[in-house]
């Protein structure tokens, strides 16, 4: 089984602030099989980004991913004060199964 | 718009059985594929269930197998998670959410999850 290793477990900004959050996997990963979801208390999680750097509907472009194989990126380039928020990496794979990094909290400095 | 509304959650005794439900409004609930996730208290995001969007196909989670059994009812919009032989592990806040039969990938909608706490 694939396990998702994300860091920082805690990142602190500033709205404006650029922030990166990284998705480690134990084993290579097809790009395709690579998303982000947004998840507020009380809310239902958002799905951000699908196939590595494809945006969902509505997301803002201020939200962009990247890399490939075992290593991968969220990027929010100017936090808004709706971004603060955890963040989950999640890879699909055979079996059928899916599995989700431990999240990052990105909270206001 | 797309919405998903869980129910059904509560305290239950460990070993004891509790039916969750999924309904589904503002999409063609038969075309899509549905799943149940799941939270524990201070934990990361678990996969439970897959349920095909035709009903034929089912899979589970290793920690659920045996325990748990999604289903369907395409004329209600529903989804259910039937639970049965709780355990305190068991005590989360369970989503569901839907995914593309041609995509799997990922989770394109969520709703906003109903608690279970198992617990004596």
């Amino acid at each position: 089984e694939i396990v998702l290793t994300q860091s920082p477990g805690t990142l602190s900004l500033s709205p404006g602030e650029r922030a990166t959050l990284s998705c480690r996997a134990s084993q290579s990963v097809s790009s395709r099989y690579l998303a982000w979801y947004q998840h507020k208390p009380g809310q239902a999680p958002r799905l951000l980004m699908f196939g590595v750097s494809s945006r969902a509907t509505g997301i803002p472009d201020r939200f962009s991913g990247s890399g490939s194989g075992t290593d991968f990126t969220l990027t929010i380039s100017k936090l808004e004060p709706e971004d603060f928020a955890v963040y989950y990496c999640q890879q699909y794979g055979t079996s059928p199964t899916w599995t989700f990094g431990q999240g990052t909290k990105v909270e206001v400095k | 718009q797309v919405q998903l509304v869980e129910s059904g959650g509560g305290v239950v005794q460990p070993g004891g059985s509790l039916r969750l439900s999924c309904t589904a409004s503002g999409f063609i609930f038969s075309d899509y594929c549905m799943h149940w996730v799941r939270q524990a208290p201070g934990k990361g995001l678990e996969w439970v269930a897959l349920i095909w969007y035709d009903g034929t196909n089912k899979y589970y989670a290793d920690s659920v197998k045996g325990r748990f059994t999604i289903s369907r009812d395409n004329s209600k919009n529903t989804l259910y998670l039937q639970m049965n032989s709780l355990r305190a592990e068991d005590t989360a806040f369970y989503y569901c959410a839907r995914t593309k039969a041609a995509a799997l990938y990922y989770f394109d909608y969520w709703g906003q999850g109903t608690l279970l706490t198992v617990s004596s």
